[in-house]
């Protein structure tokens, strides 16, 4: 799986759209981005997942570059439950995604 | 059930002792996955099940650790003779047989194990 390099924190205004960026430089070709969060205490939750073109779903965006080295996940109006951690991950999606493994992400503060 | 649901929410142990961890997945959900999280780590996986085998253990950290699944329905992790290490939260989820991507998941809030 490719590398991905996320900033350790950001804080956001509730009602401010939360930009939230993924560097993925060594991504290949057949590697989709996906981005999942975690509210403390609770378990991950998918957010979205793309492979070129840009995503939007009922809880988010995600705006892939045209080199495909990043990506970037918007909140549109973020609120205080979604303060959390947040995950950008690449893999080529698989039967056993299961095993996706998590690491550090960026701790994301909504603050009133 | 409406959610996923572990048991205990809380558990302390004493070093040595044994330890049974409870999930009780979506009903219908045939797919069931345990995790475990240390403090500030990502997500590790342990052991994947469908009905009542298991498919994929691959996860387990070593042979203190088991589990089962009965009735394809509840799962049970046992840790034997905890460590400190053992110490994380562990998180049970199950999905639908089509779930093989994290998309499909719905995760129980876990059991927090402390080993003193």
């Amino acid at each position: 799986d490719a590398k991905t390099t996320q900033p350790t924190s950001m804080d956001c205004a509730e009602g401010r759209a939360a930009n939230l960026p993924c560097n993925h430089s060594t991504i290949s070709g057949n590697e989709y981005v996906y981005w999942y969060r975690q509210i403390h205490s609770q378990g991950p939750q998918y957010i979205i997942h793309g492979l070129k073109n840009n995503e939007t779903n009922e809880m988010a965006s995600l705006i892939i570059t045209e080199d495909r080295k990043s990506s970037t996940l918007i909140l549109p109006h973020a609120t205080l439950r979604d303060t959390a951690v947040y995950y950008c991950i690449v893999r080529v999606p698989s039967s056993n995604d299961y095993k996706l493994s998590f690491g550090a992400g960026t701790t994301v503060t909504v603050r009133a | 059930g409406a959610g996923v649901s572990q048991s205990p929410s809380n558990k302390v142990t004493e070093k040595g002792k044994d330890v049974e961890l409870r999930c009780d997945p979506i009903s219908g959900h045939t797919a069931l996955y345990w995790y475990r999280q240390s403090l500030g780590q990502g997500l590790e996986f342990l052991i994947y099940f469908q009905g009542n085998s298991a498919p994929d253990k691959s996860g387990l950290p070593s042979d203190r650790f088991s589990a089962e699944r009965t009735g394809g329905s509840v799962s049970t992790l046992t840790i034997q003779r905890t460590q400190q290490e053992d110490s994380a939260v562990y998180l049970c989820a199950s999905s639908l047989p089509s779930g093989g991507r994290l998309k499909g998941y719905t995760f129980g809030s876990g059991t927090r194990l402390t080993v003193v």
